[in-house]
C-alpha cells in the first residue's frame, strides 16, 4: 500500500451533471477525510468518516453533495447538479485513530472542472 | 481575523539559504501543527507533525510552535531548487484531519 489513492485524476463535466470521486485511504487507516481547495487557498474541510460512520459534515456541504463509505474502506463523493462554482481539487485524506489520532496523509487529489 | 493567517509569497531566495515561513493563529484550542508542501496540481505531502509547544527536527526542516504566542514557524536548511514549492501550515484540536484548518500556503521560490 504505497499510500492514499484518488480516482479520477481529473474530471471536466458540463454544468448539470452529476460526477462520482472515489478514495482509497491506507489500508490500516479508520479515518477518512474529504476537503475541497480551491486556487491559491489552503483546503477546506467538508466531511469525514470514522469506518463506515460519517461523524462530521462542513457546512460547506450543500445538499448537491453526498459521501459515503460503505463498507469503512473506500468512499465516494458524489455531486449532483454540479454548478461552476463546484470546480475545485477534491482532496481525500486518511488516518489512524486509536486512544489518538495519528497525522493524516493526503491523496493526490481530484481537479474537478466544471464548464 | 481568519482563524489561521499565513503570508501567500511568493518568497524567492537563493539556493542554500535558511528559509523561515511562518503562520500566526487566534483559535487557543489548537494542540497540534502540521506543516505541509504541495507541488502544483498535486496533494499536499506531510513534512511535520507536532504536538503542543516546542521543537521538532526532521533532516533540514526544523518545525517550532510557540503556543503563547499563537505563532508556528518551519525552517528549512541548505534549500535546494527542489524545495520549490507551497508550503501550508495547518493545525487542529484533536489531531487527525477532522476539523483541520489550513493557512492559504506560502509560495516559495529556489532560485538555482
Amino acid at each position: 500500500d504505497t499510500g492514499v489513492s484518488q480516482n479520477p485524476r481529473h474530471k471536466i463535466t458540463k454544468r448539470g451533471q452529476n460526477v462520482t470521486f472515489r478514495c482509497d485511504p491506507i489500508s490500516e487507516h479508520n479515518r477518512l477525510y474529504w476537503y475541497r481547495q480551491t486556487l491559491g487557498q489552503g483546503p477546506e474541510f467538508l466531511t469525514y468518516f470514522q469506518n463506515e460512520a460519517q461523524l462530521e459534515k462542513s457546512r460547506l456541504l450543500s445538499d448537491r453533495f453526498s459521501a459515503e463509505r460503505p463498507k469503512g474502506s473506500f468512499s465516494t463523493l458524489e455531486i449532483q447538479r454540479t454548478e461552476q462554482g463546484d470546480s475545485a481539487m477534491y482532496l481525500c485524506a486518511s488516518s489512524l485513530h486509536a486512544v489518538v489520532n495519528t497525522e493524516a496523509f493526503f491523496g493526490q487529489g481530484t481537479r474537478l472542472t466544471v464548464v | 481575523q481568519k482563524e489561521v493567517e499565513q503570508d501567500p509569497g511568493p518568497l524567492s531566495v537563493p539556493e542554500g539559504a535558511i528559509v523561515s515561513l511562518n503562520c500566526t493563529y487566534s483559535n487557543s484550542a489548537f494542540q497540534y501543527f502540521m506543516w505541509y508542501r504541495q507541488y502544483s496540481r498535486k496533494g499536499p505531502e506531510l513534512l511535520m507533525y507536532t504536538y503542543s509547544s516546542g521543537n521538532k527536527e526532521d533532516g533540514r526542516f526544523t518545525a517550532q510552535v510557540d503556543k503563547s504566542s499563537k505563532y508556528i514557524s518551519l525552517f528549512i536548511r541548505d534549500s535546494q531548487p527542489s524545495d520549490s514549492a507551497t508550503y501550508l501550515c495547518a493545525m487542529s484540536a484533536q489531531g487527525g484531519a477532522d476539523g483541520l484548518t489550513f493557512g492559504k500556503g506560502t509560495h516559495l521560490i529556489i532560485q538555482p
